[in-house]
């Protein structure tokens, strides 16, 4: 069965640097998201990307984040200057349809020192 | 803006025990209904969802929800659980191209 796939599985940064999070989407799914979970806490959405532009972006998504589709299989989560509340698991997830099902990845764990 | 609630936040029960995780959910319009499991070191998978039709829906491994509008609630249940059912429970509203997550319910079975 087709999967999502993430890299790295983890990644451990100094504050201020630049991180980015490699996703691999199924590959006859047409809609990307970027979700989050801070330990201990709810999973987040930050951002839904269709048609090599970002259809729904949440208040976490500010300027720090942006999202390419750098290649016909990539979706990176870019994140500019990471900041210590920045640590979390991020999860990638894609669909074939807005309304149809979010396939998760394994997700990356970043931890800002 | 949508919002889910999962009241339990750990469960215990002993193998064969019957299950029953809330969910309620709040949101004006038409909602589809999802419930996640995420085990041990594993990622997010789908076990159920409901669109619309049937307001009672199977999904794998012998869970089930049950949509009830009036009550706004999207409950999960497995009539007798095993000890490889020990996982984190996620119950989630999807609109507008994203999801809203629960809290999320740990479930520990016992052997």
């Amino acid at each position: 069965e087709p999967e999502v796939t993430q890299t790295p599985s983890h990644q451990v940064t100094q504050m201020g640097q630049e991180v980015i999070l490699r996703c691999v989407p199924i590959s006859n799914h047409l809609y990307f998201y970027w979700y989050r979970q801070i330990l201990g806490q709810k999973v987040e959405f930050l951002v839904s990307f269709y048609n090599n532009e970002i259809s729904e972006k949440s208040e976490i998504f500010d300027d720090q984040f942006s999202v390419e589709r750098p290649d016909g299989s990539n979706f990176t989560l870019k994140i500019r200057s990471t900041k210590l509340e920045d640590s979390a698991m991020y999860f990638c997830a894609s669909s074939e349809d807005s309304r149809e099902t979010q396939y998760f990845g394994p997700g990356t764990r970043l931890l800002v020192l | 803006a949508q919002s889910v609630s999962q009241h339990n936040h750990h469960v215990i029960l002993s193998e064969a025990a019957s299950l029953e995780l809330g969910c309620n959910y709040s949101y004006g319009g038409t909602v589809n209904l999802f419930w996640y499991v995420q085990y041990p070191g594993q990622h997010l998978q789908l076990l159920l969802k409901y669109f619309s039709g049937d307001p009672l829906v199977k999904g794998i491994k012998g869970f089930e929800a049950e949509f009830i509008k009036s009550k706004f609630s999207f409950n999960l249940r497995k009539p007798s659980v095993q000890w490889s059912d020990t996982a984190e429970y996620f119950c989630a509203v999807g609109s507008a191209r994203q999801l809203t997550f629960g809290s999320g319910t740990q479930l520990t079975v016992l052997p």
